[in-house]
């Protein structure tokens, strides 16, 4: 059965500080989807990034970057010198291939909340 | 460019009463359509999706239901409104059929049913 856990429900940092995002998934699929998604207080869901399975390379955008490891079945999200901007809910997700967003099954999200 | 259109935003409803929520596409066609809802603290749940018009599918069973009468028009709605029903509720389109096509979402419909 597809899962995604975020353990952490909510964090709290000092603006310039780094953080980590945690995302592990469950999945049977040998080719899957995984997302980021952000949640601004206005409520849209906003999309980060996409990856799939094979494909694990790390990938950086500005201050963002993911770290995917299939041996873990991890999918961790960094924000780096965190900005009060970023405070959001974030949501990882996973969907299989072949299947419309139907599969696309989302984590709880973690509440990030920077402070200046 | 494509753009969702999701209304209300903002909703406040009695128990028993009926519920109409409105999601339209433009700038495509035949897009997969979505109706999330989110409660208090929880994840996002998927409630219908939709290939086609007059195609819905439901993955959790419940007090609401879904239709697209148009290619790029999706309704949520209910004829009798629960506590439970409350909550914010997402529309979202994608193209295709495959998981690897982004989902995009509308701005949200907050539901508080009293």
């Amino acid at each position: 059965a597809q899962k995604v856990t975020q353990a952490q429900t909510e964090i709290s940092v000092v603006e310039k500080e780094d953080v980590t995002l945690d995302c592990v998934y469950e999945t049977r699929d040998t080719t899957y989807y995984l997302f980021w998604y952000k949640q601004p207080p206005s409520g849209e869901l906003v999309f980060l990034i996409r990856r799939n399975s094979f494909d694990e390379q790390n990938e950086i955008s500005g201050r963002y970057s993911w770290n995917f490891q299939k041996s873990t079945s991890s999918f961790n999200f960094t924000i780096t010198a965190s900005q009060v901007v970023d405070s959001a809910v974030y949501f990882c997700a996973l969907s299989e291939a072949g299947q419309a967003g139907t599969a696309l099954i989302f984590g709880k999200g973690t509440t990030l909340s920077v402070s200046s | 460019s494509q753009t969702i259109h999701q209304w209300p935003a903002t909703l406040v409803q009695p128990v028993g009463s009926p519920l109409s929520l409105e999601c339209t596409v433009e700038g495509t066609s035949n897009p997969n359509l979505y109706w999330y809802r989110q409660a208090a603290g929880r994840g996002l749940q998927l409630l219908f999706y939709s290939v086609g018009i007059g195609q819905i599918s439901s993955e959790v069973p419940q007090n609401l239901s879904a239709s697209r009468p148009q290619d790029r028009q999706f309704i949520l709605s209910s004829k009798k409104l629960l506590l439970s029903d409350s909550g914010f509720y997402l529309c979202a389109w994608s193209r295709g059929s495959s998981g690897a096509n982004v989902l995009t979402f509308g701005a949200g419909s907050r539901l508080t049913v009293l």
